[in-house]
């Protein structure tokens, strides 16, 4: 089975500082790794994914998310938040077995605020 | 939101009565997918398709059921509406292997 782990319900973080959001996964195969973004009342945008190679994927509005295999972590990170940040972030994970068509496994979502 | 609607976005009804939400896609996507989103749960899958006709259970699917006779609409219905099927019901669509897009949501009010 799969899962995912987002181990902050909530980070804060200042404007202008680096933000890190973390996530951990489990996959009995290799893993298929998204990060998804939910503004209010909207519903969730994608926002990167990692598949195999270069293990740091650049993603949109700035993000970037680090594969670290030995770890099982994918990390979403941006080297200076903006308040238009402030957002409920998920990772989601998809194991590749079956040609990787079964649906994405979702966090439970980290709520990040960054303060002016 | 990726070609998909979601109707309707808003719906209050009472306990016992059944209950069916739409999503359309003008994407003409494989997969259609419903989920739940709760407080403290996250996102939850109650059932996907991935054909006409061809759909599949997730985790909660108690108390759901879903139609797909044509590619573009997937239709959620909840034959007894209860309290705890209050939610925000979201959506989404993907091609095989590929990640998934998500309709704006309806939320769901049952008293």
């Amino acid at each position: 089975a799969q899962s995912v782990a987002q181990p902050e319900d909530q980070v804060n973080v200042a404007e202008g500082n680096p933000l890190t959001v973390k996530c951990t996964y489990s996959v009995s195969g290799n893993p298929y790794l998204f990060w998804y973004v939910q503004y209010p009342n909207r519903g969730l945008q994608f926002l990167l994914k990692y598949i195999t190679g270069d293990n740091l994927v650049k993603g949109s509005y700035g993000f970037e998310a680090e594969f670290n295999k030995s770890q099982t972590s994918f990390h979403l990170k941006k080297p200076s938040a903006l308040v238009s940040d402030s957002a409920l972030y998920f990772c989601a994970v998809r194991d590749l077995r079956n040609s990787g068509n079964t649906p994405l496994v979702f966090g439970k979502g980290t709520r990040l605020s960054v303060i002016a | 939101d990726a070609g998909i609607t979601q109707s309707p976005r808003h719906k209050v009804t009472e306990t016992g009565t059944p209950v069916t939400l739409r999503c359309h896609q003008t994407e003409n996507h494989r997969y259609m997918y419903w989920y739940r989103q709760d407080p403290g749960h996250g996102l939850r899958l109650i059932h996907y398709s991935y054909g006409v006709k061809d759909t599949d259970k997730g985790e909660v699917s108690d108390g759901y059921s879903v139609s797909r006779s044509k590619t573009e609409d997937f239709l959620l219905t909840l034959e007894s509406a209860t309290s705890s099927q209050t939610s925000v019901y979201f959506c989404a669509i993907s091609e095989p292997s590929y990640e998934q897009y998500f309709g704006p949501g309806t939320r769901l009010t049952v008293t």
